[in-house]
């Protein structure tokens, strides 16, 4: 049981060039999510997921799009990445959200240039 | 505005002593308030989570407060261990809503 992983752990892109983060996780959960970490700030919800084939929006959506084709598989894509971007991001996963445990991600560094 | 602050910003004590962190909010109404540890490069793990209507909630050396009528929660740690250095972060859920609301975190350093 390896809890939620993500792929890869490091990057490093230029201004302009796309990239795909993988979620990935074993707990049968229906929730999914994708936060960024910055420094002095707190966590940032970008998109999260309900269920299989769905996704919505979080506080800080733009410049990045989502998708849930398989319920275990939460995908984070950036099309043309700015040095705004640079960050870590972290993936959770949970049964449910209002009184449910999440659970995180290792996260996945990015450094745009 | 709905927000979650924490302090101290920063703490270090000494191997074996007790500490405590403190969360304020003013998110209204809100429907839970949990405790996160965050280790350097990891991901959170959660510690507590406890309902508008609890006052306090244990996990083995960890016990977390709240006071709903004044809005504050704290997180007391006891006989600190080197492998509590870390991160804790207070998240607020905003009643009825999916949304999770974080603060900055509190970055904690044991010393033998």
């Amino acid at each position: 049981n390896a809890g939620v992983t993500q792929t890869p752990k490091f990057r490093v892109l230029k201004t302009g060039q796309s990239m795909t983060l993988l979620c990935a996780q074993d707990m049968n959960h229906e929730y999914m999510y994708w936060y960024r970490q910055d420094p002095g700030m707190g966590l940032r919800l970008i998109h999260y997921s309900v269920g299989e084939g769905t996704t919505a929006k979080g506080e800080v959506p733009d410049g990045y799009n989502v998708s849930r084709l398989k319920k275990q598989n939460f995908l984070l894509g950036l099309e043309s990445a700015a040095p705004s971007q640079t960050s870590v991001y972290f993936c959770a996963s949970s049964t449910g959200v209002r009184t449910d445990t999440q659970y995180f991600g290792p996260g996945t560094r990015l450094t745009v240039l | 505005k709905n927000q979650v602050e924490q302090s101290p910003q920063s703490l270090i004590i000494l191997e074996g002593k007790n500490c405590t962190l403190q969360c304020n909010y003013t998110v209204s109404p809100f429907s839970n308030l949990r405790w996160y540890k965050q280790d350097t490069g990891r991901g959170p793990v959660s510690l507590t989570i406890m309902t508008f209507s609890e006052n306090t909630k244990s996990n083995g050396r960890y016990t977390a407060t709240l006071d709903a009528d004044t809005k504050q929660s704290s997180l007391h740690i006891t006989a600190s261990q080197l492998s509590d250095s870390a991160s804790y972060i207070c998240v607020v859920t905003l009643y009825n809503t999916d949304k999770l609301i974080f603060g900055t975190g509190t970055r904690l350093q044991v010393f033998p």
